[in-house]
């Protein structure tokens, strides 16, 4: 079955920290890969997405993310974290004739100013 | 503005009575979709729709009924609502099912006493 770990569930950072926030799938064939963000009281975002070409993607708010086929990774990452982007973030991967989006745990990002 | 919006927003009920929670969007999306999110379990999908009259079962469908009559609209409805149905609901459109890239709603946050 598919599935999304997401191995941080709550992470804390001072700003200006860097961030890496970590996703592993579980899929033998080929997937879509998105990461997701909520900040509080808000609703669902998308932040990058990955469909096929350069394994590295970049996002919005200075935000990219690495696919790496051999290790079913699809690692978040910022240099330099602000107060702002304490939020909620969400890795998915979205395959097969359904259109379903398979969403990971979530990590819950508190960034300190 | 291109948005998914959803009604109501927040949702105190009672066991037992039947509730409508209703989706729309403006961008012609084919594929809608509703999703439940609780805390540890990320967000999981409960009923899919590749187009009008065409509609399927996600991952945790029980309790649940959709329906899709139009392009644009896509409620759900619980005809006897139980308290494990408390959550946050989210509705979500895209282009097709195989564009993935899904525009997601507020939310709806529903609390069943």
């Amino acid at each position: 079955a598919q599935s999304v770990s997401q191995h941080n569930h709550h992470v804390i950072l001072s700003e200006a920290a860097s961030l890496e926030l970590g996703c592993n799938y579980s899929y033998g064939g080929t997937v879509n890969l998105f990461w997701y963000v909520q900040y509080p009281g808000q609703h669902l975002q998308l932040l990058l997405k990955y469909f096929s070409g350069d394994p590295l993607v970049k996002g919005i708010k200075g935000f990219e993310a690495e696919f790496i086929k051999s290790k079913f990774s699809f690692n978040l990452r910022k240099p330099s974290v602000q107060w702002s982007d304490t939020a909620e973030y969400f890795c998915a991967i979205g395959s097969g004739n359904t259109g379903k989006l398979i969403f990971g745990q979530g990590t819950t990002l508190q960034v300190k100013p | 503005e291109a948005q998914v919006t959803q009604n109501p927003r927040y949702l105190i009920t009672v066991t037992g009575k039947k509730l409508t929670v209703t989706c729309s969007q403006n961008m012609n999306h084919e594929y809608m979709s509703w999703y439940r999110q609780d805390p540890g379990l990320g967000l999981r999908q409960i009923y899919y729709s590749m187009n009008v009259e065409v509609t399927d079962k996600g991952d945790v469908p029980e309790g649940y009924k959709v329906s899709r009559k139009e392009k644009r609209n896509f409620p759900l409805i619980l005809e006897s609502p139980s308290p494990n149905q408390t959550s946050l609901y989210f509705c979500a459109s895209s282009l097709s099912r195989g564009a993935y890239e899904q525009y997601f709603g507020p939310g709806t946050r529903l609390t069943v006493t």
